[in-house]
């Protein structure tokens, strides 16, 4: 079945660092939408991404979908303690397809 | 606006009893999913619908049923409870799963069961 891993599992960075996460599909996957989950609250949306090779910004986040739409990737320019959260990826084989998510990277920042 | 709406928020369950995690919506959207979070860990899909009378399995289905008899309720059932089903559980839902949907998330039921 369709599998979806994320790299790292935790990082911890001091305020001001740069962050990536990075998410890994065992299929080829029709889009990719990142969540982030703040200490015990749910998952919020954050972005969705289509197109191959597609790379999207807000603000001091940076998401890109990999060539072969099958890995995609968040980054973080010079993180800050509001950062702090569990950020997972989530797709499917095609649109209509179930939305499995991956084990999400869990970010801690240091003031 | 309500959005995604769960309940209880929290539940303690004895092994073997049943019960019914209730979810609704009132977005008038057609898929709605029950996933798990355990602790630490990510999101794993139970059931999902794509819309009234139509379920089907996700990830890890075993241990529980749905039932979509209405557009806006899609509430999971437990039938003997066991300690392995001490999870967060979320409801979620989406208009559809087409590449401009995002899902909404319930505020989640935490579970224990002892």
């Amino acid at each position: 079945g369709q599998q979806v891993m994320q790299i790292p599992q935790y990082q911890h960075v001091q305020e001001g660092e740069d962050f990536t996460t990075y998410c890994n599909s065992s299929t080829t996957l029709s889009n990719i939408r990142w969540y982030k989950q703040r200490p015990g609250g749910h998952p919020v949306f954050l972005i969705q991404l289509v197109k191959s090779g597609e790379v999207k910004k807000q603000k001091r986040l940076t998401f890109q979908f990999g060539e072969a739409k099958k890995n995609s990737s968040l980054h973080i320019t010079a993180t800050q303690t509001t950062d702090v959260g569990t950020y997972f990826c989530a797709g499917g084989r095609t649109s209509y397809d179930k939305v499995i998510f991956g084990p999400g990277t869990s970010l801690s920042v240091i003031p | 606006n309500a959005g995604v709406t769960q309940t209880p928020k929290f539940r303690i369950l004895k092994i073997g009893q049943s019960m019914t995690l209730q979810c609704t919506q009132d977005m008038n959207h057609n898929y709605m999913y029950w996933y798990r979070q355990d602790p630490g860990m990510g999101l794993k899909l139970i059931y999902y619908s794509v819309g009234a009378g139509i379920t089907d399995k996700g990830e890890v289905p075993n241990g529980y049923n749905v039932s979509r008899s209405t557009t806006e309720d899609f509430p999971l059932r437990l039938e003997l409870a066991a300690p392995s089903q001490t999870s967060v559980y979320f409801c979620a839902s989406s208009y559809s799963t087409e590449s401009n949907e995002k899902l909404f998330f319930g505020s989640g039921t935490q579970l224990s069961v002892l």
